[in-house]
């Protein structure tokens, strides 16, 4: 149980371009997923926190408006990075929070992963 | 704002010898979470720790976790060319709504 899906695997695409990324919770429904950066040799960044019906909260930082996250539903939250350039190409991986009450049961399941190339 | 160092950076050892990772939070944690990382991979939870002085094993796997839940220690036994790839600590602070900081991760290299 508990398997977050991530598509596409890997994306290139040209500068100025526009790409969406989506995560799903497969078998459970999470209200709270999570989206991370992680650039080569690196730790994972925590970019913002998706709540399913209300707004995302970013990370200090991160520009909303360049990393529009929806989360429209229990099992979908997507990432769509705006005007992507140069830069933006790193690894962008997803979470699904899975919490049944108390700090014990609070856990994340991690997607695969997006690798995203901006030429 | 949370740091979470982890120490070393990278070890190799040869398949067989002990290995330890440790970690480093500058303010008193909820939880910490440990994850690995194979190369070209996402992370893969290993285990939560929650509880001062808690002690858990898996295998040749043990996790700590400080009386002052500050630091936490992983230590594999007899390591295993499988056990190649970057751990991961991250902790969960109160008050953050189950947000994750990451530790700057320990890459560990196991060769016959």
């Amino acid at each position: 149980g508990a398997v977050v899906s991530q598509h596409p695997s890997w994306v290139i695409c040209k500068s100025g371009t526009s790409v969406k990324i989506e995560c799903r919770s497969l078998d459970f429904q999470a209200t709270t997923m999570f989206w991370y950066r992680q650039f080569p040799k690196q730790s994972l960044m925590l970019m913002a926190t998706s709540n399913e019906g209300s707004k995302a909260t970013y990370e200090q930082g991160v520009e909303k408006d360049k990393f529009l996250i929806n989360h429209a539903s229990l099992t979908l939250s997507t990432l769509t990075v705006t005007s992507a350039h140069p830069e933006d190409s790193s690894f962008y991986i997803c979470s699904a929070r899975v919490w049944s009450g108390g700090p014990s049961t609070d856990t994340q399941y991690f997607g695969p992963g997006t690798r995203l190339t901006v030429l | 704002g949370q740091q979470v160092m982890q120490i070393p950076q990278y070890q190799h050892v040869q398949e067989g010898e002990d290995f330890t990772t440790y970690c480093n939070s500058s303010t008193t944690l909820s939880n910490i979470q440990w994850y690995k990382q194979r190369p070209g991979g996402h992370p893969v939870f290993l285990i939560q720790l929650v509880k001062s002085g808690e002690v858990k094993k898996q295998k040749r796997l043990t996790f700590q976790f400080g009386e002052a839940k500050k630091n936490s220690s992983l230590h594999i036994t007899a390591t295993q060319t499988t056990d190649v790839g970057t751990y991961f600590c991250a902790g969960s602070y109160t008050g953050t709504a189950s947000k994750l900081t990451f530790g700057t991760g320990t890459r560990l290299q196991v060769t016959l």
